[in-house]
């Protein structure tokens, strides 16, 4: 099992710039979450997934953010136009139903200049 | 609402001796519980987690978490600190029963030193 896989690693754009950040959860989990990290707020939940639907976005910042999961092993959460304030680094975790821990990918550093 | 609180922005702690990492919480039912470990540029780490029965719980690489119901806490633990223990260490906390997403605390950085 390859684990939760994001790609890419590292992104650097321009302000302005559409930025696509993209994941593929653990092959049978059926949750997916889309995570920001920042230095001030901690670990923010911005949205996340049941078999595929949306079941919360109260935790996408704007309306420039938006996620999708087109089918159960590929999800991709953007930004459309980016922000110098965006700026973090953003994590996908997937988990089975119940009293599960999540597994987190390796997260994508998103750097807006 | 659920909600961590680590209180703790650092810990330093010298290689030997034991180690604490603090986490209060707050739910409104009954709590199921996380710690998770975050080494630089990787993403976290599930290290224990405490769900029912003994409040005393054991997880990965020799740490424990004891979970408190009357004060609303859940200590990490380890007896015997090592170098390679530092990192960036995270509570989490979801509402038992449900299906709400976990919540995290802010992080603390633990620091061992030689």
């Amino acid at each position: 099992d390859a684990g939760v896989i994001q790609s890419p690693r590292h992104e650097v754009t321009e302000m302005g710039q559409e930025v696509t950040l993209r994941c593929k959860p653990i092959s049978g989990h059926d949750y997916l979450f889309w995570y920001r990290q920042t230095m001030m707020r901690g670990l923010e939940l911005l949205i996340y997934f049941n078999n595929n639907v949306p079941i919360d976005d109260s935790g996408m910042p704007e309306d420039r953010f938006s996620a999708k999961m087109p089918n159960a092993s590929f999800s991709t959460l953007k930004i459309q136009p980016s922000e110098p304030r965006d700026s973090a680094v953003y994590f996908c975790a997937s988990s089975l139903p119940g009293v599960r821990g999540y597994t987190f990918g390796s997260g994508t550093r998103l750097t807006v200049v | 609402a659920q909600s961590v609180a680590q209180p703790e922005d650092q810990v330093n702690v010298a290689e030997g001796n034991p180690l604490t990492v603090k986490c209060t919480y707050s739910v409104s039912g009954n709590p199921y519980l996380f710690w998770y470990v975050q080494y630089p540029n990787r993403g976290l780490q599930f290290l224990l987690k405490y769900i029912t029965g003994d409040n005393l719980v054991k997880g990965s690489y020799g740490f424990e978490a004891e979970f408190n119901k009357s004060q609303t806490s859940f200590h990490l633990k380890k007896p015997s600190a090592l170098v390679s223990d530092s990192a960036l260490y995270f509570c989490a906390v979801r509402e038992n029963p449900g299906n709400t997403p976990l919540v995290f605390g802010k992080g603390t950085r633990l620091s061992v030193i030689a």
